[in-house]
């Protein structure tokens, strides 16, 4: 089976422009989990996703970043303006169920210049 | 919220001996203990995980051992060899549905193998 993927792999963007960022979990994946992992720190939950709603949307930054999933199969993961502390790899991860096995994206690599 | 704790930040062994990865956790209801292998430039890999009804699991060099009463765990790689180079994550859940079901990550331990 395919698994996550995510896309673009790299993106370099202005301070105060927009980017979009895209992940395909792997199908019949209900969740779906964003995470970010900054400059070499620890990776940090962002939400997570059960079909199309918000289950938890806790670790998100600020009001720059919108996550959607529409229709409960790929998401995107806005941040608009894009600030310079924004930059990292952005992760996406799916799970068949609650508490197993979460399969990760590689990555996509946002830095804000 | 769940704070994931992860030492060492770098561990050099020999090649041939064993490591130990150690990381403890704050939130009790926590119940769901993965971990992860990054290789450079790659996506996060599970390579075992374990969930609070048992206290230790074993695959083959790799092995976790759950002490709930104490809320730590940790990561056993016995006969270490050049390709188990990488970072390792820890991280827990609760995994119940409660809203926490997002991963909590520990910082990550750099493990170095020396031929």
């Amino acid at each position: 089976e395919a698994g996550v993927t995510q896309f673009p792999s790299h993106s370099v963007i202005e301070k105060g422009q927009t980017v979009t960022l895209r992940c395909d979990p792997i199908s019949g994946h209900d969740n779906l989990y964003w995470y970010r992992r900054v400059m070499g720190k620890e990776i940090k939950f962002l939400l997570h996703f059960v079909k199309e709603s918000k289950q938890d949307e806790s670790g998100m930054p600020n009001n720059r970043f919108l996550a959607e999933r529409t229709g409960g199969t790929y998401s995107t993961l806005k941040v608009q303006p894009a600030e310079l502390e924004d930059s990292g790899v952005y992760f996406c991860a799916s799970s068949r169920a609650l508490g197993t096995e979460a399969f990760f994206g590689q990555g996509t690599r946002l830095t804000v210049v | 919220g769940e704070n994931v704790e992860q030492h060492p930040s770098t561990l050099s062994v020999q090649e041939g001996d064993s490591a130990v990865i150690k990381c403890t956790y704050s939130d009790s209801a926590s119940n769901y203990f993965p971990w992860y292998k990054q290789e450079l430039g790659k996506r996060p890999q599970l390579i075992i995980d374990i969930r609070s009804n048992v206290g230790e699991k074993k695959d083959q060099r790799i092995a976790v051992t759950l002490n709930k009463t104490a809320k730590h765990f940790s990561l056993h790689i016995t006969e270490t060899q050049p390709e188990d180079s990488a970072v390792y994550f820890c991280a827990a859940s609760s995994g119940s549905g409660g809203g926490a079901d997002g991963l909590t990550f520990g910082k990550g331990t750099h493990l170095i193998i020396q031929p």
